[in-house]
């Protein structure tokens, strides 16, 4: 079963507006972490927000922020103001358990589009 | 800031071939892992290293090999390339005990 569900393969956004990016996510461990990358057509991933399974405050960088739905097992991406440059394949990802065993589950990605 | 290169961006190779992809770190990160990516499957981890000459399979760890000699670099081996392992292949570091990953640039491998 996948660990992390991205349904939105591709999304659209005007610029200036605000866009979420769905992640849902699958454990049975009380200990985990979610993340969010965002990977430019160049290639490299670049880490936007992380949050903590006992974080009791939603994650906020910037223009980022992950709304965290702990008893719905989702982690979205809220990125506001969006800006030409936010255009990229965006991954949702999730860590397991601590100490020692830092491996991540990526899910499949969604593609956005800030249009003009 | 925390630095990961990789030793090509792009690469072809002949199928058979052995194939070595380097990485490599330069913030003392004790964990390094290699991915590959593929269109509409994500990153799958190929296998990773939480210490020097210390290894652990990922979830896809057929057909590649991996050697730690080294804190700061990590090699993936190919021992005979194949076709079905044409991809996009990503390393990453990371501080034991903190979440964030850091990546390198990628390799786009083609086996022919």
């Amino acid at each position: 079963a996948q660990k992390i569900t991205q349904t939105q393969p591709g999304m659209f956004v005007q610029e200036k507006e605000a866009v979420t990016l769905d992640c849902t996510y699958d454990t049975s461990d009380p200990s985990y972490g979610l993340f969010w990358y965002k990977q430019p057509s160049s290639g490299e991933m670049i880490f936007l927000i992380y949050q903590g399974s006992y974080d009791q405050q939603n994650a906020t960088e910037g223009r980022y922020s992950l709304n965290f739905q702990k008893a719905r097992k989702s982690a979205n991406l809220v990125i506001s103001a969006s800006q030409l440059g936010d255009s990229a394949m965006y991954f949702c990802a999730m860590r397991e358990g601590w100490g020692g065993s830092e491996k991540l589950v990526f899910g499949k990605g969604t593609k956005l589009t800030v249009n003009p | 800031d925390v630095k990961v290169t990789q030793s090509s961006r792009y690469l072809v190779k002949r199928t058979g071939e052995k194939v070595f992809l380097e990485c490599v770190q330069d913030m003392d990160h004790e964990n390094m892992f290699w991915y590959r990516q593929d269109p509409g499957l994500g990153l799958r981890l190929i296998y990773f290293s939480y210490d020097v000459k210390m290894k652990e399979k990922g979830d896809i760890p057929e057909g590649y090999s991996v050697s730690r000699e080294k804190k700061e670099r990590f090699s993936l081996i190919l021992e005979s390339a194949s076709t079905n392992q044409t991809s996009m292949y990503l390393c990453a570091s990371s501080f034991r005990l903190k979440p964030e990953q850091f990546f390198g640039p990628g390799t786009r491998l083609t086996v022919l």
